[in-house]
This record gives C-alpha cells, sequence and structure tokens, in this order.
C-alpha cells in the first residue's frame, strides 16, 4: 500500500524558532512536494524536488527551505518561524511528471501553530 | 501557470445527483485530476482527464472538454459520507512537475 508518512500530525513552535518538518515515502518515487493549505486560499506550492539533491521553488518560497539528500525523504525547513506560517503543511509524492499513473500521493498533514 | 476556478460551496440531498464545475486556462494544458479531501484528512485522487469525454468510476464520473477549458465532476446516488472538499488541479505547462490546486468546492450532503 501507498505511503507518505509525516513526522508530526501537530505542532507548536515559538516565533523566531528553526522548524523541521518531515515527509518520507516508501513508494521510490522520483519527484516529492511541500504544500501549505490555508481556508480560502487553498492548497499552494512551497517546493518541490525532482530528483535527490534537486529542488525547484513553487509559487509561495519565501521564508522556506528544503532538503533531499535520499529519494525517499523530502524536508521543509522553517529558518525562522514566523506567525503567518501558522499553517497545515502536506507532503505529496509522484512517479514523475505526465500521465494518469502520475497522480500525487499526500501525507497525512501537519498542523503547525507558530506562537 | 494554470488559473484554476471552481466554486466555493454547494449543497445537495442525499441520493440526488450533483455536478461541480472547474474552469483553467487552456495554455500548456497537460490534464486534469480531481481529488476528495475530507475535513482534517489528506486529499486523495479521485481521477485524471487528459482527453475529451466522460470517464466513469462507479458513482464518480469525470468529463473534460479542452477546446473550452472546462471539467465537471459528477457524483451520483450521493452519500453523507461524500461531504467533503473537492479539488480541482492542473498541471502548470506542458512537461511540467507542478500541479496548480483550485480552492476546493466544499460539498455538503443533506439528508
Amino acid at each position: 500500500d501507498v505511503k507518505v508518512t509525516q513526522s508530526s500530525r501537530y505542532l507548536v513552535k515559538r516565533t523566531g524558532e528553526k522548524v523541521f518538518l518531515e515527509c518520507v515515502q516508501d513508494m521510490d518515487h522520483e519527484n516529492m512536494f511541500w504544500y501549505r493549505q490555508d481556508p480560502g486560499l487553498g492548497l499552494r506550492l512551497i517546493y518541490f524536488s525532482y530528483d535527490v539533491k534537486m529542488k525547484e521553488k513553487g509559487d509561495i518560497p519565501e521564508g522556506y527551505s528544503v532538503s533531499r539528500e535520499k529519494k525517499e525523504r523530502f524536508s521543509l525547513i522553517l529558518e525562522s518561524a514566523s506567525t503567518n506560517q501558522t499553517s497545515m503543511y502536506l507532503c505529496a509524492s509522484s512517479l514523475q511528471a505526465g500521465g494518469p499513473w502520475n497522480e500525487q500521493f499526500f501525507g497525512p498533514g501537519t498542523r503547525l501553530t507558530v506562537l | 501557470g494554470q488559473n484554476i476556478d471552481q466554486p466555493t460551496e454547494m449543497t445537495a440531498t442525499e441520493g440526488a445527483i450533483v455536478q461541480i464545475n472547474c474552469t483553467y486556462q487552456t495554455s500548456g494544458f497537460n490534464g486534469l485530476f480531481w481529488y476528495q479531501q475530507h475535513a482534517g484528512e489528506a486529499p486523495t485522487f479521485l481521477s485524471y482527464n487528459v482527453l475529451d469525454g466522460l470517464e466513469e468510476k462507479g458513482r464518480f464520473s469525470s468529463f473534460l472538454s479542452r477546446s473550452k477549458g472546462y471539467s465537471y465532476l459528477l457524483l451520483k446516488e450521493l452519500q453523507m459520507k461524500d461531504s467533503a472538499s473537492y479539488l480541482c488541479a492542473g498541471y502548470s505547462g506542458a512537461g511540467s512537475y507542478q500541479l496548480t490546486f483550485g480552492k476546493g468546492t466544499k460539498l455538503s450532503v443533506i439528508p
């Protein structure tokens, strides 16, 4: 069974803290994605990676960085958390671009609150 | 990138049929996805259309018209468990890895 896991379901951090969100997939997928989801704004792409050590900016990369040292793991880093980064963060993976077999599989999400 | 538009909310009665529309810009089109997302859960894949026409999967069907930049998701014999948000998403361009999601349509099924 396809599996994308995220390190925490709920996280509370203080302004200015460095925050790591981890995502692991067991499907040997090339592509991995980080989104945030906010009411009224929908899912917005932060960063994605199509190969180990490769990364591309999405629509809203400011304030975030990512790391992909191994194929199965994609980390999202908030260098200095701010209250406007309070959100639901969703990780996803897909086999490759294009085609019906390349749907994205999502993890359960991490609800991050920054105080 | 894509510009995806869908209604914010819809309400339908148990046992009925509901159609959720989605429009997108046609430049760089490379297929359209529909996802279902229950409150507090992750989105799950429902369908993918890349050719014109209707694709049926049990109670759910998805339609695409590439020339009109239009898709819809059709849900038949509605059940209470179909209450969820339905997300329309398209690739940002030919060969793109990036999906652009619509803001989602929150469907409420009432008895």
